[in-house]
């Protein structure tokens, strides 16, 4: 099972910053890396899919980036509404993975 | 718009049983791949089992098999997971989804429902 290690866990920062959230697989997922976010009480929501892909709907703010091992979510500008939990996962191994999440809150 | 709408949670002892059904709407789930996901409150994300449309292949994840059964009743475009020998760790809300278009049966979650709590406790 490949095991995915997300960091920081809590990234304090404000609206307008640029964020920068990483994922690191234990062995190469190739680009089969999806990024999720979810707010509370809401399910998970796909905001990137095989590493820099947007979902349908999803604001340019975000993009993905990387490939092997190590993977990068970034939000270019903090909006609001993107205080939440985001979790990386992998899908080149069965089962998928989910990393632990990074929680960017507000500072 | 594809909706998935969950229920069947509850407060449930170990050792018992419980079984989540998950109705479709804005599609028809005959050709399509439906998956289970579990989230304990607060943590993170585990898949659980999928379901094929063509096929009716299954897969579980090691810590449910033997114990968890997932089925689907194209009729009433329901899918349902039938959960036997229920521990305390299993306790989460479980989540039914289905894969991005395009991306059958890949493990890529676009389509989520709202999800429903299993408790199991003494």
């Amino acid at each position: 099972e490949i095991v995915l290690t997300q960091s920081p866990a809590t990234l304090s920062l404000s609206p307008g910053e640029r964020a920068t959230l990483s994922c690191r697989a234990s062995q190469t997922v190739s680009s089969y890396l999806a990024w999720y976010q979810q707010k509370p009480g809401q399910a998970p929501r796909l905001l990137i899919y095989d590493a820099s892909n947007r979902a349908t709907g999803i604001p340019a703010r975000f993009s993905g980036s990387g490939s092997g091992t190590d993977f990068t979510l970034t939000i270019s500008s903090l909006d609001p509404e993107d205080f939440a939990v985001y979790f990386c996962q992998q899908r080149t191994n069965w089962p998928p993975t989910f990393g632990p999440g990074t929680k960017v809150d507000f500072k | 718009e594809v909706q998935l709408v969950e229920s069947g949670g509850g407060m449930i002892q170990p050792g018992g049983s419980l079984r989540l059904s998950c109705v479709a709407s804005g599609l028809m789930i005959d050709d399509y791949t439906f998956h289970w996901i579990r989230q304990v409150p607060g943590k993170g994300l585990e898949w659980v089992s999928l379901i094929t449309g063509v096929g009716v292949y299954t897969s579980y994840a090691d810590s449910v098999k033997g114990r968890f059964t997932i089925s689907r009743d194209n009729s009433q475009n329901s899918l349902y997971l039938q959960m036997n020998s229920l521990r305390s760790e299993d306790t989460a809300f479980y989540y039914c989804a289905k894969d991005l278009d395009g991306y059958d049966n890949g493990g890529l979650f676009k389509y989520w429902g709202q999800g429903t709590l299993v408790t199991v406790s003494s």
